[in-house]
């Protein structure tokens, strides 16, 4: 089974508009972490947000947060506001404590904003 | 605080050839990371080190990859003979804690072409 699952090769938006960028995961680990990184063309992968398994409350960074449904295993992505440089690959990632801290990576959504 | 840092950013070589990438984490960063990432693909796992260590290594084709992390700071990833299908993105990435909330810090990547 896929450990990070992302069903939306590519999403389109309307600048200054909000977008939700879809994220499954599979653990029987009760402490992990997941992440969303940002590819952009030029490649390097930028960190934007991070969630652990036993926080109460969604992680928010400035424009971004992440909609944590634990008993859904689901950790969206929503960036608001969207900005014409916020076209990139978008990636989940998870980090489960238990098994030597290895990352697992989804496929990926590529994210274009429309002016 | 300086980032990841490798090299070459670019490599052509020829099939049967061998290559060798080389990766300095962020100091202090006893985690390190090698990555491969095919066009349109997320990063998958090669190597995993922890100082020195071997943390997980499952999927790295031994029969033309190695890598190495002597005294626990720099890595090298080399890979002997290559084949067209290892043409690539070769990301290296480093993290401060084994806890599944640390994040990882990537390089910004070797990109491999194989003719």
């Amino acid at each position: 089974a896929q450990k990070i699952t992302q069903t939306q090769p590519g999403m389109f938006v309307q600048e200054k508009e909000a977008v939700t960028l879809d994220c499954t995961y599979d653990t029987s680990d009760p402490s992990y972490g997941l992440f969303w990184y940002k590819q952009p063309s030029s490649g390097e992968m930028i960190f934007l947000i991070y969630q652990g398994s036993y926080d109460q409350q969604n992680a928010t960074e400035g424009r971004y947060s992440l909609n944590f449904q634990k008993a859904r295993k689901s950790a969206n992505l929503v960036i608001s506001a969207s900005q014409l440089g916020d076209s990139a690959m978008y990636f989940c990632a998870m980090r489960e404590a238990n098994t030597g801290n290895q990352f697992y990576f989804g496929t990926g959504t590529s994210l274009t904003v429309i002016p | 605080e300086a980032g990841v840092a490798q090299s070459p950013r670019y490599k052509i070589i020829e099939k049967r050839q061998s290559v060798a990438f080389w990766c300095n984490p962020i100091s202090g960063h006893a985690t390190l990371y090698w990555y491969q990432q095919i066009l349109g693909q997320g990063p998958k796992l090669l190597i995993q080190f922890q100082n020195n260590g071997v943390v997980d290594d499952s999927q790295l084709p031994k029969d033309r990859f190695s890598a190495e992390r002597l005294k626990g700071v720099d890595s090298t990833l080399k890979i002997q003979p290559a084949k067209l299908e290892d043409s690539a993105v070769y990301l290296c990435a480093s993290s401060l804690v084994r806890l599944a909330g640390g994040e990882q810090f990537f390089g910004p990547g070797t990109r491999l072409t194989v003719l």
